[in-house]
């Protein structure tokens, strides 16, 4: 069974940069059948979408957050990554990994997510 | 930037029938799927594609879409499905979330 469990350092000052791993267990992530997704919550909020990557090294970020996220796919150690750099309070949220599927041309979804992990940001 | 819509809030009493709805521009040309999230845990994905459940998902949850609505049913709600419930569709390379909307089953 699939296993997402992200990790990171749970505080992040001001305007440093949020580095997260999601580590993925019981599955590779070097197929094309998939892809892999990070989503985040604030606080009492909803869910925002951050962005996605492709075993093809195809990424999609989200618009209102292009400029400062980065991610990549570790194959050799079955893992990919998120930072997000220039972090203000606004970034305070539960983070969350998750492995996508698609269909079509329109057709996108996450099938299994993390468990979360909390990040806070504050000097 | 597209946008999706939900009600902020649905109630509903044990074993009637509950509809939550999402609205975007020409969603029904869209695939749409539905998450539900309970206090403290993850998102949990309940129908994809329109109408399809994911295995394990109850009968009672069902899907549609057309025009600008996707509507997720509950039939024979149960006070297990009292939880938040987020529509998604995919549009211009981006993945967009719906609001949100809380069920209360009262």
């Amino acid at each position: 069974q699939l296993h997402l469990q992200e990790s990171g350092p749970g505080l992040v000052k001001p305007p440093e940069t949020l580095s997260l791993i999601c580590s993925v267990s019981g599955g590779s992530i070097s197929s094309s059948s998939y892809f892999w997704g990070w989503i985040r919550q604030p606080p009492g909020k909803g869910l925002e979408w951050i962005a996605s990557v492709y075993y093809s090294g195809k990424t999609y970020h989200s618009p209102s957050l292009n400029s400062r996220v980065t991610t990549s796919l570790d194959t050799s150690k079955n893992q990919f990554s998120l930072k997000l750099s220039s972090v203000t309070a606004a970034d305070t949220a539960v983070y969350y990994c998750g492995r996508g599927l698609e269909s079509g041309r329109t057709g996108k979804w996450f099938d299994v997510w993390g468990q979360g992990t909390l990040v806070t940001v504050s000097s | 930037s597209y946008e999706l819509t939900q009600p902020p809030s649905v109630s509903v009493s044990p074993g009637q029938t509950t509809s939550i709805t999402c609205s975007g521009d020409k969603l029904g040309d869209k695939y749409a799927c539905w998450y539900q999230q309970k206090p403290g845990q993850s998102p949990v994905l309940v129908i994809y594609e329109d109408r399809r459940r994911p295995s394990g998902i109850p009968e009672r949850f069902s899907g549609s879409n057309s025009g600008n609505t996707a509507t997720l049913t509950i039939s024979g709600t149960q006070a297990m499905d009292e939880a938040d419930y987020y529509c998604q569709a995919w549009d211009s390379s981006t993945v967009v979330f719906g609001g949100g909307t809380k069920l209360t089953v009262l």
